[in-house]
């Protein structure tokens, strides 16, 4: 079955300070990933997204993600996280499943407070 | 850039009422979603269109109905509101498969 894992409900990190999300995913065929961020009372904004070619991907507000097959993992990075980054991010997965038809599977989430 | 726009940031409705919610995109996508979030939950998917008067059950249809009679709007509609509806309500549209999905700001219901 397909799925998402993001392991860490709430994470806490200081202002500045370095920022990993995990995700883990089980899907059966190739994998398009995307990670999205809400903001409180907001809709889903993208970050990025991986579908093929360099597994490192580059996003807005200075966000990178890393696709790692043999892991089934699509971590998401910050070297440094501002105050503003305080949200909820999502991580997906879609793809082109005969049955799936383009549909994302979402993650629980990982909601991140940013300390000063 | 996509726009995807929710007639309602905030709802409050009464059990047994029949409630819509209203979803207009800009993009001429033919795909549309409507999600329910929740605590803990994340997302998940209630009703998809992948083209007018087309629609197919998501992963937790029951308690609601969808409309699509124009490519830009799609419709959720709770035929009899109960609490347990009680949520967020997001919708979402996409170009293609593997394209990424643009959404709405939401809607904020409550069913006292």
């Amino acid at each position: 079955a397909q799925s998402v894992t993001q392991p860490d409900i709430h994470i806490t990190v200081s202002e500045g300070a370095s920022l990993e999300l995990r995700c883990n995913y089980s899907y059966g065929a190739t994998p398009y990933l995307f990670w999205y961020v809400q903001s409180p009372g907001q809709g889903l904004q993208l970050l990025l997204k991986y579908f093929s070619g360099d597994t490192l991907v580059q996003g807005i507000k200075g966000f990178e993600a890393e696709f790692k097959r043999s892991q089934s993992s699509f971590n998401l990075r910050k070297p440094s996280v501002h105050w503003s980054d305080a949200a909820e991010y999502f991580c997906a997965v879609g793809g082109l499943l005969y049955n799936q038809g383009g549909k994302l599977i979402f993650g629980q989430g990982t909601e991140l407070s940013v300390k000063p | 850039d996509v726009k995807v726009t929710q007639s309602s940031r905030y709802l409050v409705k009464r059990t047994g009422e029949k409630v819509f919610l209203e979803c207009v995109q800009d993009m001429d996508h033919e795909n549309m979603f409507w999600y329910r979030q929740d605590p803990g939950l994340g997302l998940r998917l209630i009703y998809f269109s992948y083209d007018v008067k087309m629609k197919e059950k998501g992963d937790i249809p029951e308690g609601y109905s969808v409309s699509r009679e124009k490519k830009e709007r799609f419709s959720l509609i709770l035929e009899s509101a109960s609490t347990n509806q009680t949520s967020m309500y997001l919708c979402a549209t996409f170009h293609s498969p593997g394209q990424p999905q643009h959404f709405g700001d939401g809607t904020r219901l409550s069913i006292l």
